[in-house]
């Protein structure tokens, strides 16, 4: 079946540091890619996505780039901001395993400080 | 235009009584997506709704879960004679045609099992 692993937390940064989160993946068929960003008392938000190979995604500063031969999609952000803090979950879609391509198969969440 | 809602945001019960969680779809958004997240784990898709219609319920436990998204009204996952195994965030979402890439996302619901 379908898997996403990504880094586990919690990472802790100072302000403007690089930041990398790193997820990897499993799936059957030809998957989407998404990173989501949970804020403290908030919903998860879509921060980016990216449907085919070599695609980047890129939103708010972050990047990500669907790395099919690694199958990859790890998350960077050259300077981060104490507004950065959050929850980053990594995420997959994937209709080829016949689920609905409605269906989000998440990472664990990997949790974010920036200090000042 | 409000998101998600979702209510209660934090429920305690006791072994075998029963909750029912909330989800208020965004303005216009007739899909409802349940998914849970158990402690240390990702969170997984439970259930796919239309407006009176359960379209995909392959990742809800067969017993003691139901979902329903009436005509007029929220969501309701319903849980009977909850476990502790049941305690988890409960995080609902909304998009206005099916779709994995437009899917919003409430707060979710902790359900805390004593």
């Amino acid at each position: 079946g379908n898997s996403v692993t990504q880094m586990e937390g919690p990472v802790t940064l100072s302000e403007e540091a690089f930041l990398t989160i790193n997820c990897t993946y499993t799936a059957t068929g030809y998957p989407s890619l998404f990173w989501y960003v949970q804020y403290p008392g908030e919903g998860l938000q879509l921060l980016l996505k990216a449907t085919k190979a070599d695609d980047k995604g890129s939103n708010k500063g972050f990047e990500a780039t669907y790395r099919k031969e690694t199958t990859s999609f790890h998350l960077e952000k050259g300077s981060v901001q104490v507004s950065d803090s959050a929850v980053y979950f990594c995420a997959l879609s994937d209709s080829g395993a016949g689920a609905g391509s409605y269906q989000l198969t998440f990472g664990k969440g990997t949790k974010l400080s920036v200090i000042p | 235009n409000a998101g998600v809602m979702q209510n209660p945001r934090h429920l305690v019960r006791r072994r075998g009584q029963e909750a029912r969680l909330r989800c208020s779809p965004m303005k216009g958004h007739s899909h409802v997506y349940w998914y849970r997240q158990l402690p240390e784990e990702g969170l997984k898709f439970m259930v796919y709704l239309q407006k009176e219609n359960i379209i995909d319920e392959s990742g809800m436990p067969k017993e003691r879960f139901s979902a329903e998204f009436p005509k007029e009204g929220p969501s309701i996952l319903r849980i009977q004679q909850v476990v502790r195994g049941d305690s988890a965030a409960y995080f609902c979402a909304s998009s206005y045609s099916v779709s994995s890439y437009e899917q919003y996302f409430g707060p979710g619901t902790r359900l805390t099992v004593t």
